[in-house]
């Protein structure tokens, strides 16, 4: 089956960039995802690109995409304390089931 | 308010007993999920719902069974549960196949089987 990694854990500053790596396996993949849990709670999608873009940004977040690499990465700007959570990336398959990694705990320190 | 709704929020249970999870959808959307949340392994699909008066295993199904109610309502059934059922169980919803939206996350129920 598919395979989507991610790292499992990030610190940064308050004010800092933060960049959140993923790799994932299946070149069919027609979008990709970035989801954010935070504490309690469930998923919220942050944001989405479609497989044909190489970037795509939405105010502080900035998604990559290097296909050829089969590589995602999601930037945040001047990174705040409430971007603290876990970040879930995740590929669909043409039915449009997702495969989730396992999440990257993002911690933002003062 | 639009979204996904999950019921219980909260479950203790003894090894052996049965239960259901509900969950229920006000988008109109086709799709159905349901995923378990442990430690370090990210989410796991358990059973899905591509479309009214079907479902499909995923990739962890042993010790479940679902039904898709109507287009909103999609249950989770523990039959005989056991401690290795022990996690945070997550609904989702979705358009269908080839949308761009994503899913849509209940908040999830913490079960506990001790």
């Amino acid at each position: 089956g598919e395979d989507v990694e991610q790292s499992l854990f990030l610190s940064v500053r308050e004010g800092d960039s933060s960049v959140i790596n993923c790799t994932y396996t299946d070149s069919s993949s027609t979008y990709l995802y970035w989801y954010k849990q935070e504490p309690g709670a469930g998923l919220q999608l942050l944001t989405y690109i479609f497989s044909n873009m190489d970037m795509k940004q939405d105010q502080r977040l900035t998604v990559l995409l290097n296909k050829k690499d089969k590589h995602l990465s999601l930037r945040i700007a001047d990174t705040q304390t409430g971007d603290s959570a876990i970040y879930f990336c995740a590929e669909s398959d043409s039915w449009g089931k997702l495969q989730f990694g396992a999440g990257t705990q993002v911690v933002v320190t003062p | 308010n639009a979204g996904v709704t999950q019921t219980p929020k909260f479950q203790v249970l003894k090894t052996g007993q049965s239960m259901t999870l509900q969950c229920a959808q006000d988008m109109n959307h086709n799709s159905m999920y349901w995923y378990r949340q442990d430690p370090g392994m990210g989410l796991r699909l358990i059973y899905y719902s591509a479309s009214e008066g079907t479902t499909d295993k995923g990739e962890v199904p042993n010790g479940y069974n679902v039904s898709r109610l109507n287009k909103r309502e999609f249950s989770l059934r523990l039959e005989s549960a056991a401690p290795s059922q022990t996690s945070v169980y997550f609904c989702a919803s979705s358009v269908g196949p080839g949308a761009d939206y994503g899913y849509t996350f209940g908040s999830g129920t913490r079960l506990t089987v001790v």
